[in-house]
């Protein structure tokens, strides 16, 4: 099976870095995915990674590493629309040799002024 | 536009009853996916489909059937077996396999009276 843990919450600044962090635990690893939320929404698709190092993409930045079991999403210069939940999804081969998606419990993340 | 689309927005189930949950896409994408989303917990998977007239179960099938006649709709049934339906239903869909990125809909909640 497959574990991904997440802060259940956290808040920050507008304005201000935040960094949320993903750690998990599969076998047949082949990427990890960051999704945003918006409460009663659709998760709308952030950021990709499948090889170690850091991705950039405008505000948002996602590193991972493959060794440690470890992700985590950057967000810069917060704004106050920011606010939702940011899930962490890993992608693995299924026994039935196709690709699946593993999510997270999901970060809330809240903006303050 | 292109998109995934969800029908209804709320549904509203009796006890004992079966309700389907639309799920349309203009994409032009192979696979879909119907997750089930509770408070507090990650995204699960019921079914997915890599191509029409095919699919197969995710994690958490039990209570539930799809059918995959056409490439852009993917529908899912909750049936009276299900005792606990009461959640948020996202549909997805990706390009050409499930090695590929997931694009969501905007979901169905679905209550029971």
């Amino acid at each position: 099976g497959q574990n991904i843990d997440q802060p259940t919450e956290m808040t920050a600044t507008e304005g201000a870095i935040v960094q949320i962090n993903c750690t998990y635990q599969t076998s047949g690893f082949n990427g990890l995915f960051w999704y945003q939320q918006h409460a009663g929404e659709a998760p709308t698709f952030l950021s990709y990674n499948v090889l170690d190092g850091l991705e950039e993409k405008g505000r948002f930045s996602s590193f991972l590493s493959r060794s440690k079991g470890y992700s985590y999403l950057l967000l810069k210069e917060l704004q106050m629309k920011d606010s939702a939940s940011y899930l962490c999804a890993v992608r693995d081969l299924s026994g039935a040799g196709s690709y699946q998606l593993t999510f997270g419990k999901g970060t809330k993340l809240s903006v303050i002024p | 536009d292109g998109g995934i689309t969800q029908s209804p927005k709320y549904l509203f189930r009796k006890e004992g009853q079966n309700v389907t949950l639309s799920c349309e896409q203009n994409l032009n994408h192979d696979a879909m996916y119907w997750y089930r989303q509770d408070p507090g917990q990650g995204l699960r998977l019921i079914y997915y489909s890599q191509i029409v007239n095919d699919f197969q179960k995710g994690d958490i099938a039990e209570g539930y059937s799809v059918s995959r006649e056409k490439k852009e709709s993917f529908p899912l049934t909750v049936t009276s077996a299900q005792k606990n339906p009461t959640a948020f239903y996202l549909c997805a869909s990706s390009e050409s396999g499930t090695q590929e990125t997931q694009y969501f809909g905007p979901g169905t909640r679905l209550l029971v009276l």
